[in-house]
């Protein structure tokens, strides 16, 4: 059994719209949670971190955090041509030094 | 510029034929880790380091080696290279350990024949 499940895509949405990238992990004893974007070709880079049951928003992304359902999900607003990429979430215990990453969601936004 | 560096960035050798892929980093962190990321599986933790002279295994560490004899440097060593070691490999680097964010270099393709 995967211990990060993501939605598998791909997502494909038109520019403008929300994207909704969800992710269901194993360990209840997670306590930091980071959603990476990953260009075609390129490294994984931080977009957002959440430690916190509820909402947090960063400029057009919102991640949402429910420890309760094991849940972490990503809204993307306003989708741009260059949101088009993988996102990869990481749940983590903090004082672990595993990490475990799930498989991604590739998200296409159609002009 | 703060960084993570990574070399060769793309490699094809062939079966049997050791190798080793550096990795470097500027930031004085403390852990370290290597991933290979294949089609639909995704990121997978090979080897980590808590500190210099400190490693252990990830989730899919055999067939590699690594060691951490300087902060700043974290090789990964493939003695024995066989077809199925043929992956996207990436080196990251972090403050803390895993629940802290992870810096990851640009990536070695690496091609087993």
């Amino acid at each position: 059994q995967k211990e990060v499940e993501q939605n598998s895509g791909p997502l494909s949405v038109p520019e403008g719209a929300i994207a909704s990238l969800n992710c269901t992990y194993s360990d209840r004893g997670s306590q930091s949670f980071f959603w990476y974007r990953q260009y075609s070709g390129k490294s994984p880079e931080l977009i957002m971190s959440i430690y916190s049951n509820g909402d947090k928003e960063d400029g057009r992304f919102t991640a949402q955090l429910n420890k309760a359902s094991q849940y972490v999900s990503l809204l993307i607003r306003d989708s741009q041509p260059s949101d088009s990429a993988t996102y990869l979430c990481a749940p983590s215990r903090s004082n672990d030094y595993k990490l475990s990453f799930g498989a991604g969601t590739t998200v296409t936004v159609r002009a | 510029e703060a960084q993570v560096t990574q070399n060769p960035r793309y490699l094809i050798t062939v079966t049997g034929k050791k190798l080793t892929v550096t990795c470097s980093q500027n930031m004085n962190h403390e852990y370290m880790s290597w991933y290979r990321q294949d089609p639909g599986l995704g990121l997978r933790q090979i080897y980590y380091s808590m500190n210099v002279e400190v490693t252990d295994k990830g989730d899919v560490p055999e067939g590699y080696k690594v060691s951490r004899k300087e902060k700043r440097n974290f090789p990964l060593i493939l003695e024995s290279p066989s077809p199925n070691q043929t992956s996207l490999y990436f080196c990251a680097s972090s403050l803390f350990p895993a629940g802290d964010t992870q810096y990851f270099g640009p990536g070695t393709r690496l091609t087993v024949l």
